[in-house]
């Protein structure tokens, strides 16, 4: 237990379905982030909120559209998707403030695009 | 940029065996270094890590020491188990960016 939850763990979806996936860190981070891993590619940075504010969004599709709502809860809003999108993804948090910064990892949610 | 290389796998060894994963880094200045280990169908899990050169990190009998002259931080374990047996990411904190940069995964199956 990591102190980081998600929720759903797992996620299947067609193509025009809106789902939403949500993380919540009990942990009293200013920071938190997604990433998608994919098979046999390295993990990839989605995007960083800190203080709720989005300090990165790393040429990600607009098909993902994050939400930070306070420093606890993170969601990822998800819309059209590709089946290329099938992935698990992984929300982590941190304090955000020091060189020796620790991000701590949620489960994740294996998402299936069909 | 900054980068972090990890030896390729799958790495597969019988229980008991001595453990070695390497890990280099290519960064502007010392960034601090992390070893998580993800167990098949969950999330990653921190392992240890070491913030300054000589620092080493040690958990659940594994240690890694950050080299500075030889810009490495290689995972070891003397004694491995069958439950050992995962994909193991070396990170490096990019002092430039904030980011987190990880290497790509080594798999380790140990078998009894």
């Amino acid at each position: 237990e990591t102190g980081v939850t998600q929720t759903p763990r797992h996620l299947v979806m067609g193509m025009t379905n809106k789902k939403s996936l949500k993380c919540e860190q009990h942990l009293g981070h200013n920071a938190m982030y997604w990433y998608k891993q994919s098979a046999k590619k390295p993990l990839e940075l989605m995007f960083v909120y800190n203080f709720k504010e989005q300090t990165e969004n790393n040429s990600v599709p607009s098909r993902f559209s994050p939400e930070c709502p306070n420093s606890s809860h993170l969601f990822l809003h998800l819309h059209t998707l590709q089946p290329e999108d099938s992935a698990l993804y992984l929300c982590a948090s941190s304090q955000g403030n020091s060189e020796a910064d620790t991000q701590y990892f949620g489960p994740g949610t294996r998402l299936t695009v069909l | 940029g900054d980068s972090v290389t990890q030896m390729e796998g799958p790495v597969t060894l019988s229980e008991e065996a001595f453990l070695t994963i390497n890990c280099t880094y290519t960064a502007t200045g010392y960034p601090s270094l992390f070893w998580y280990v993800q167990y098949p169908g969950e999330g990653l899990q921190l392992l240890l890590k070491a913030t300054k050169a000589d620092d080493k990190g040690s958990n659940k009998g594994f240690e890694a020491t950050y080299r500075k002259e030889t810009t490495s931080f290689h995972l070891e374990k003397g004694s491995v188990q069958v439950s050992d047996s995962a994909v193991y990411f070396c990170a490096g904190l990019s002092g430039n960016t904030g980011k987190l940069i990880f290497g790509q995964g080594t798999t380790l199956q140990v078998k009894p």
